[in-house]
């Protein structure tokens, strides 16, 4: 069954410091999204992404933040200056269809600890 | 945006059927009903989706009165390895985002 992937897992990074999240979405998807959970918390939207350009974006989603999808199959979120409150994990999700019916798939996340 | 409300937390025993009822009375007539899974330091995992009536598949089933203005996700014989967070969600007219709110934790106990 495909799957959504996405790497690294475990990202530790020290406050200041930029980090990559990588994401390969599930092949024949159109529309990516990123979303976060510290610890305990509700799954918060981040970004959506579809035909190369945001969708939504959430007020989390400041200018530290960007998303880029640079070749056909890899979509990454790029925090530009890590701070501690941005210790989360990561998940990244794909569908091929948006609209009321869709459904997300969602990859195992990347945990980011900001020290 | 259609809100969801549903109950924190629930607890139930192996081999019980579980019903989580989750209400969303601003429902839209396009809306579909969408349940996802959340295993801990896991992303969460669609189970099942319906519009209208009675879906069903191999992991649970899906209960809509004609009103749509509830539905319930019913787990049959549940085992421990059904403990988790279940999430209820109504899609956000318009905008391209899926919001989840705090879900419902349910505890299957020995």
């Amino acid at each position: 069954e495909p799957e959504v992937t996405q790497t690294p897992s475990h990202q530790v990074t020290q406050m200041g410091q930029e980090v990559i999240l990588r994401c390969v979405p599930i092949s024949n998807h159109l529309y990516f999204y990123w979303y976060r959970q510290i610890l305990g918390q509700k799954v918060e939207f981040l970004v959506s992404f579809y035909n190369n350009e945001i969708s939504e974006k959430s007020e989390i989603f400041d200018d530290q933040f960007s998303v880029e999808r640079p070749d056909g199959s890899n979509f990454t979120l790029k925090i530009r200056s890590t701070k501690l409150e941005d210790s989360a994990m990561y998940f990244c999700a794909s569908s091929w269809v948006k609209g009321t019916n869709e459904k997300l798939f969602f990859g195992s996340g990347t945990q980011l600890s900001v020290l | 945006l259609a809100k969801t409300t549903q109950p924190i937390s629930m607890d139930s025993y192996e081999g019980q059927e579980v019903n989580i009822t989750c209400s969303h009375n601003n429902i839209a007539t396009n809306d579909y009903i969408t349940w996802y899974q959340q295993f801990p330091s896991q992303g969460p995992r669609f189970i099942i989706q319906g519009y209208k009536t009675k879906v069903t598949n191999e992991v649970a089933s899906l209960f809509i009165p004609a009103d749509r203005k509830s539905s319930t996700l019913s787990l049959p014989r549940v085992s421990l390895s059904d403990t988790a967070v279940y999430y209820c969600l109504v899609p956000s007219t318009g905008g391209f985002k899926t919001i989840f709110g705090a879900g419902t934790r349910l505890f299957v106990k020995a």
